[in-house]
C-alpha cells in the first residue's frame, strides 16, 4: 500500500457545485495531516491543516477519520478559481518528513 | 518578505554536465528542504537541513547529488554528472518547525530541469 494515496481525476464540475476528494494514509501513527493546492506549473502551498475534529475554512471543510485511516477535502460553490492539483500531506512513521500525495485534479467550469 | 528564491527557474542541459540548483529560504526560517517533482512519482523530499546541517538525506537518490547550505541563507543542491532521468522540477522549502510539526512548508517557485 502506497503512503499516501488519492484518487488522480480530473474532477470536472461546473461553478457552485459541491466536490468532496479523498485521501488514504498507511501510517496509523501519523499525527500530522494537510492539504496543499498546487496551480498548473507552480509550486505548492499549504490550503489547510486537517484537525481530529475536521476544520472548516470558508467554503472549505477538511475531516479527518482516523480508524480508516483517510482525509476528505469539501469545497462547497465552486468556483473557477478553484481549478488546481490538491495535494494530501500526511507526515511519516518518525514524524521527520512530509509525505505528499501525487495530487487530484479539479477542474471547475462556467 | 520575498518568499523563498531559487535560481535557476529553468535549466537545459546535456547529459553528464554538472548542475547546480540554488535557493534562498525565508528569513528567520531554520529548516530548509529540498523535493523533486515528477509525474512518475509525484513530490519526494530529497534532504532537508536545520540549522545549516543536514539532517536526513535519506531520499537522495545516489551519489551523484549532492547538497550543501553553508550559511542560513544559502543553500545549493548539485547533481554531477546528469542523467536525463533527473529531468524534474525541483523544489527548496523552508519552514520554522520540523517536518512532522504544524508548521507550514513555504515553497520556493522551483527549477524546471531538462537533462538532453
Amino acid at each position: 500500500r502506497k503512503e499516501v494515496e488519492q484518487d488522480p481525476g480530473p474532477f470536472n464540475v461546473p461553478e457552485g457545485a459541491t466536490v468532496a476528494f479523498n485521501c488514504t494514509y498507511s501510517n496509523s501513527a501519523s499525527q500530522s495531516f494537510f492539504w496543499y493546492r498546487q496551480d498548473c506549473r507552480k509550486e505548492p502551498k499549504l490550503l489547510m491543516s486537517v484537525y481530529s475534529s475536521g476544520n472548516e475554512d470558508g467554503r472549505f471543510t477538511a475531516q479527518l477519520n482516523r480508524a480508516s485511516q483517510y482525509i476528505s477535502l469539501l469545497i462547497r460553490d465552486s468556483k473557477l478559481s478553484d481549478s488546481a492539483t490538491y495535494l494530501c500531506v500526511v507526515n511519516n512513521q518518525a514524524g521527520t518528513a512530509l509525505i505528499f500525495g501525487k495530487g487530484t485534479t479539479l477542474s471547475v467550469s462556467s | 518578505d520575498a518568499g523563498v528564491i531559487q535560481s535557476p527557474r529553468h535549466e537545459v542541459t546535456e547529459m553528464g554536465q554538472e548542475v547546480t540548483l540554488r535557493c534562498k529560504p525565508i528569513s528567520g526560517h531554520d529548516y530548509l528542504f529540498w523535493y523533486r517533482q515528477t509525474m512518475m512519482r509525484g513530490l519526494e523530499l530529497l534532504i532537508y537541513f536545520n540549522n545549516n546541517v543536514p539532517i536526513d538525506d535519506s531520499g537522495m537518490p545516489e551519489d551523484r547529488f549532492s547538497a550543501k547550505m553553508p550559511n542560513a541563507s544559502f543553500s545549493t543542491l548539485k547533481i554531477q554528472p546528469s542523467e536525463p532521468r533527473d529531468s524534474a522540477v525541483y523544489f527548496c522549502a523552508s519552514s520554522w518547525g520540523y517536518p512532522g510539526s504544524r508548521e507550514t512548508q513555504y515553497f520556493g517557485p522551483g527549477t524546471r530541469l531538462l537533462v538532453l
